[in-house]
């Protein structure tokens, strides 16, 4: 099953343009990770942001974590090409089961 | 340092049959999580394994079985293919007892078509 969930399920931007997407999970966690996939290969982890944590950052990337809300968010600026992909959220749980559970995703297209 | 490698790449079988996919680990990484990934979805969990030894399933039925060797590696069996089990299969490793803490490391993933 679904832990988490993003929206919008598809994104298309101009280059140069912001991309946020949001995700919104069910149960308490202890951290909440973002992930991309090109093109059905492999997922590479972009961040990860701790329940007690509000807002990180990595180069372009921005990630903030409501957990009252249990939601995250992920804004990537100044897109490039290059961003063309699925981005997935990731929950683990609050029992420390070790698994990772992931959302449906979000297809970002940006646009030349 | 080579990350998490998997095979094959790419695979056909026919309904009924049996396939064996194959995970090795990211050096220093002890267990093995595998995931079914169908198209336009997100990755669901099937199940881990640490010390050789399934620790956690997700809900898949017996079809889907696996191993972990001593070296780390692991194995993915699926039993009676059903044309649903096409997807990708992707292996992630990752350090027990780490959970959701730290990044998983996956791998470049088997396509996996049932015709």
């Amino acid at each position: 099953s679904q832990q988490g969930e993003e929206d919008p399920q598809a994104l298309s931007i101009q280059e140069g343009e912001n991309a946020t997407m949001n995700c919104s999970y069910k149960t308490s966690i202890n951290n909440l990770q973002w992930y991309r996939q090109n093109s059905g290969r492999g997922l590479v982890h972009l961040i990860l942001i701790r329940s007690n944590e509000r807002e990180k950052h990595s180069g372009r990337l921005r990630v903030t974590l409501d957990t009252s809300k249990k939601s995250s968010s992920l804004l990537i600026t100044a897109s490039r090409a290059a961003d063309t992909a699925s981005y997935f959220c990731a929950t683990d749980a609050m029992n420390r089961d070790d698994k990772i559970i992931f959302g449906k995703g979000t297809r970002l297209h940006i646009l030349p | 340092d080579a990350g998490v490698t998997q095979s094959p790449t790419h695979l056909i079988k026919t309904r009924g049959q049996q396939v064996t996919l194959r995970c090795s680990p990211k050096s220093g990484h002890d267990t093995v999580s595998w995931y079914q990934q169908a198209l336009g979805q997100g990755p669901q969990f099937i199940f881990q394994y640490y010390e050789e030894e399934e620790r956690q399933r997700g809900n898949f039925p017996d079809r889907f079985s696996g191993h972990q060797f001593p070296n780390y590696s692991s194995e993915l069996n699926v039993n009676a293919l059903l044309l649903g089990d096409s997807a990708l299969y992707l292996c992630a490793s990752s350090t027990f007892g780490t959970g959701g803490n730290t990044e998983a490391f996956f791998g470049q993933g088997t396509r996996l078509t049932v015709v």
